[in-house]
């Protein structure tokens, strides 16, 4: 099974600040994908990636940056993080087929 | 755009009950996958399931691709069942996945 992990699993970060959400990947899929979860919403489309250097706007890319430097990591940016951004984010990489998602981090923005 | 309607919202059942949950979406789907979520939040693929049918221990997953619609049956239910469960597709295979609202399944002895 592909192994996604993410850090941090936790954040505290205060409104205007700057907050990086890391992901990285060991199985070499090449599609790599951002999602955050609220409640009422389920989980939501941020940004994804075909591969090293690419990155694409998702269903609500707004207020969000990403950043594929390798295959095996994709990073999602808050330049200037909001509370209305406090969420829980999952990494998920694949290959065109099943999607393998990470344990998820909690961004709590103050 | 793309919808994915999940029907019960919830359901509650006594172990030992089955259950059949069901998935309704909007546009073709390339990529259909069905996931739980434990009450602690990680996600647990069941299923990717994009048409047929296929089983898994006391789950089986229907895909009907041409009606549209997806089901997660659920035989003989324990209290370990207890959860959300999920349905999810991608019309383009690698544009990442719509999520449905899920259904809280609750298992009570």
């Amino acid at each position: 099974e592909a192994a996604v992990t993410q850090s941090p699993r936790n954040k505290v970060a205060v409104t205007g600040g700057k907050v990086t959400l890391s992901c990285n990947q060991t199985n070499n899929h090449n599609n790599m994908y951002w999602y955050r979860q609220d409640t009422g919403h389920g989980l939501r489309l941020i940004h994804y990636s075909y591969g090293a250097g690419s990155t694409e706007k998702g269903d609500i890319p707004d207020g969000y940056k990403a950043s594929r430097p390798s295959q095996e990591n994709f990073s999602l940016i808050l330049e200037l993080a909001t509370p209305s951004q406090t969420s829980v984010y999952f990494c998920a990489s694949g290959d065109a087929g099943e999607e393998y998602f990470g344990p998820g981090t909690r961004l709590t923005v103050l | 755009g793309q919808q994915v309607q999940q029907s019960p919202a919830s359901l509650v059942l006594q172990e030992g009950e089955n259950a059949e949950l069901q998935c309704n979406f909007s546009s073709t789907a390339t990529r259909l996958q069905w996931f739980y979520q434990h009450p602690g939040g990680r996600l647990v693929s069941l299923f990717y399931n994009p048409s047929g049918t296929k089983h898994t221990g006391r789950l089986t997953s229907t895909t009907v691709t041409n009606e549209r619609r997806s089901s997660l049956h659920i035989s003989s239910s324990q209290t370990t069942d207890s959860g959300t469960y999920f349905c999810a597709i991608d019309p383009n295979y690698a544009q990442g996945l719509t999520f449905g609202l899920g259904t809280r399944v609750s298992v009570f002895p």
